[in-house]
């Protein structure tokens, strides 16, 4: 069965450069999250979106903004990276209009700032 | 405020053990929860899930939950550890289809030899 994908899979970046993440959520798949989880934390929630529409916003530097575009695809841009931004950031996806409320989710882009 | 609570950041248990992974939740409204596992450098993966349905959830691995409302817990258990079972342990809930999870802290579950 297809997957979340995340790319890059591994990303290093210095100090103030930008960085752009990418999911693909699984097909027919409406809903995009994204999520950080630092160094032996648990996954803080970002920002979902839903049909294009950002749905909820968490903990989200406004250093960092996302969309979601036409076929569903999402992407995380940060800019003015932090040593502090090092993580593992998750996308999962899920599809709405149905009781199935399980998120699916990627395996992850790990982000190094040096 | 809604939230999750897993007692007991690492748990050690002897190969063949039982292994009861602790997960609390408060909440004003019925919870959704999942238990998820990561192994080192990978995804999370989904172990079981409640979702008002039956109270005793079964998932893979041999892990199962039980939802207790009264106790507002779900703890994960599984009756027979195996090597392959160290992980890092996820409790999440979540209170409504396409809302965010909020996660516990995790526990780190060795199994000893």
């Amino acid at each position: 069965a297809a997957g979340v994908i995340q790319s890059p899979r591994h990303l290093i970046k210095e100090k103030r450069e930008t960085a752009t993440l990418k999911c693909y959520p699984i097909p027919r798949h409406d809903t995009v999250y994204w999520y950080q989880q630092g160094p032996g934390q648990d996954p803080q929630f970002l920002i979902s979106f839903y049909e294009k529409m950002q749905s909820d916003k968490g903990s989200i530097p406004d250093r960092f903004s996302a969309q979601q575009f036409s076929d569903y695809h999402s992407e995380l841009n940060m800019s003015s990276l932090e040593l502090g931004d090092s993580a593992l950031y998750f996308c999962a996806s899920s599809p709405t209009g149905t009781t199935n409320y399980e998120q699916y989710f990627g395996p992850g882009t790990r982000l190094t700032v040096t | 405020a809604q939230s999750v609570t897993q007692l007991g950041s690492h748990v050690s248990v002897s190969e063949g053990a039982l292994v009861l992974l602790r997960c609390n939740y408060s909440s004003s409204v019925p919870p959704y929860l999942f238990w998820y596992v990561q192994y080192p450098n990978q995804g999370l993966q989904l172990l079981l899930k409640y979702t008002s349905a039956a109270t005793l959830v079964k998932g893979i691995n041999g892990f199962e939950a039980e939802f207790k409302k009264s106790e507002t817990s779900f703890h994960l258990t599984k009756p027979s550890a195996h090597m392959s079972d160290a992980a890092e342990y996820f409790c999440a809930v979540s209170f409504s289809t396409g809302n965010q999870f909020y996660f516990g802290t995790g526990t780190s579950l060795t199994v000893i030899p």
